[in-house]
């Protein structure tokens, strides 16, 4: 099986733009989460995307948001871009099923605002 | 909130045992997963508690005891491929998969 796909795997954007990164995940996968990672915070959970609904949501402004399509690929959009949003944005896709199923992440994409 | 706490950095020697722990205080509990993450790579899985005692595989085991809100890892046989950040991660309860996750523990093998 094919493993879990980001694109881009790198970004430069300026203060004020808007970016959209893509997940592809792993056939059959139909949750699709998002983290930011940065050496500051860590890896923090953005939100999770089953059945094209959005099923949960951690605590980050409503500047970032996401959907997911019908064949599971999700986007991740992050508008108006802070200095603070350069960071790794990485998926992590599953199945479906109950929390002990094992998430597998794709590679993950960096984006630098400058 | 939720509090999960981490040893920034350990060094260990090749072929030693290793044992990097994490503590937490959450509202509601449902599973502690570890993760590994090596530099410029995304983490990859490796251990899912979520009952009481030690959980064996290969030369990785987890413990975990709930009451005392603790977990380690534990690496026998060090190689040098195991130096790797080591990321703990808390499944709160209420039927919401919202993992918190530690700073990572840098695990640093030398020979």
């Amino acid at each position: 099986k094919a493993g879990v796909t980001q694109t881009p795997r790198y970004l430069i954007k300026t203060r004020g733009q808007q970016v959209t990164l893509s997940c592809s995940p792993i056939s059959g996968h139909r949750s699709v989460s998002w983290y930011q990672q940065t050496p500051g915070q860590g890896l923090q959970f953005l939100f999770e995307y089953f059945s094209e609904t959005q099923r949960n949501k951690g605590n980050f402004p409503g500047r970032f948001s996401g959907r997911q399509f019908s064949n599971s690929r999700s986007e991740m959009n992050v508008s108006t871009l802070e200095l603070g949003d350069s960071a790794l944005y990485l998926c992590a896709t599953r199945t479906s099923g109950g929390p002990e199923e094992t998430q597998y992440f794709g590679p993950g994409t960096r984006l630098l605002v400058l | 909130g939720q509090n999960i706490d981490q040893p920034t950095e350990m060094t260990a020697t090749e072929g030693a045992i290793v044992q990097i722990n994490c503590t937490y205080q959450t509202s509601g509990f449902n599973g502690l997963f570890w993760y590994q993450q090596h530099a410029g790579e995304a983490p990859t899985f490796l251990s899912y508690n979520v009952l009481d005692g030690l959980e064996e595989k290969g030369r990785f085991s987890s413990f975990l005891s709930r009451s005392k809100g603790y977990s380690y890892l534990l690496l026998k046989e060090l190689q040098m491929k195991d130096s790797a950040s080591y990321l703990c991660a808390v499944l709160t309860s209420g039927g919401s998969y919202i993992p918190t996750f530690g700073r990572g523990t840098s695990l640093i093998v030398h020979p």
